[in-house]
């Protein structure tokens, strides 16, 4: 089975543009998590779709947002960059049943904000 | 009462010895708690993972022990080798919730 996909791997942006992160989960896989991987904050959750549906969400400010289709692939959109939105963008895919807790990661995107 | 505090921050260790590193968190509503390796450049990839109703599990190398009482537990890595030089985190769920919240991670450098 392939892992999780995301694209684009790197990506530079400037501050006030938006940008929008892509994640493929492992095929069969129905839930996608986004998490938000810094050196001063580690690892943050920022929100989790269940067929289609938002069913969990950090506590991250309205400028980042997401959605998930009907293939389960799920997209996560930052608009209004600011400098310290340069992170590791990390997606985690699950078969998405009651709390098993295991996710599989993707490598991550890494954005930058200049 | 979300955070899980995990320490120490790095580890170094020697090649056949035992690496330990420690989480404590508060929330009462925690009933899973894994613990990820990441290497540099990788996603974190699940190592091993517990639930609170058994005190210890082990897999292989790798052992996590869990006292709920201290709402503590740990990952003992035993005859550590240079391969497992990463950086591990600690993290927590509640039922029903799929999130997770990480600790702060270890950096675990193995020395041959």
């Amino acid at each position: 089975k392939a892992g999780v996909t995301q694209t684009p791997r790197y990506l530079i942006k400037t501050r006030g543009q938006q940008v929008t992160l892509s994640c493929s989960p492992i095929s069969g896989h129905r839930s996608v998590s986004w998490y938000q991987q810094t050196p001063g904050q580690g690892l943050q959750f920022l929100f989790e779709y269940f067929s289609e549906t938002q069913r969990n969400k950090g506590n991250f400010p309205g400028r980042f947002s997401g959605r998930q289709f009907s293939n389960s692939r799920s997209e996560m959109n930052v608009s209004t960059l600011e400098l310290g939105d340069s992170a590791l963008y990390l997606c985690a895919s699950s078969p998405g049943q009651a709390n098993t807790g295991e996710l599989f990661f993707g490598e991550g995107s890494r954005l930058t904000v200049l | 009462q979300q955070q899980v505090k995990q320490s120490p921050q790095s580890l170094i260790v020697q090649k056949g010895g035992i690496s330990i590193i420690n989480c404590a968190y508060e929330n009462t509503a925690f009933d899973y708690f894994p613990w990820y390796q990441q290497f540099p450049g990788k996603g974190p990839a699940l190592l091993i993972a517990i639930r609170p109703d058994v005190s210890e599990k082990k897999e292989g190398r790798f052992t996590i022990s869990f006292n709920k009482s201290a709402k503590q537990f740990s990952l003992h890595i035993m005859d550590s080798q240079p391969g497992d030089s990463a950086t591990y985190f600690c993290a927590a769920s509640s039922k029903g919730a799929q999130k997770l919240v990480f600790g702060q991670g270890t950096r675990l450098t193995i020395n041959p």
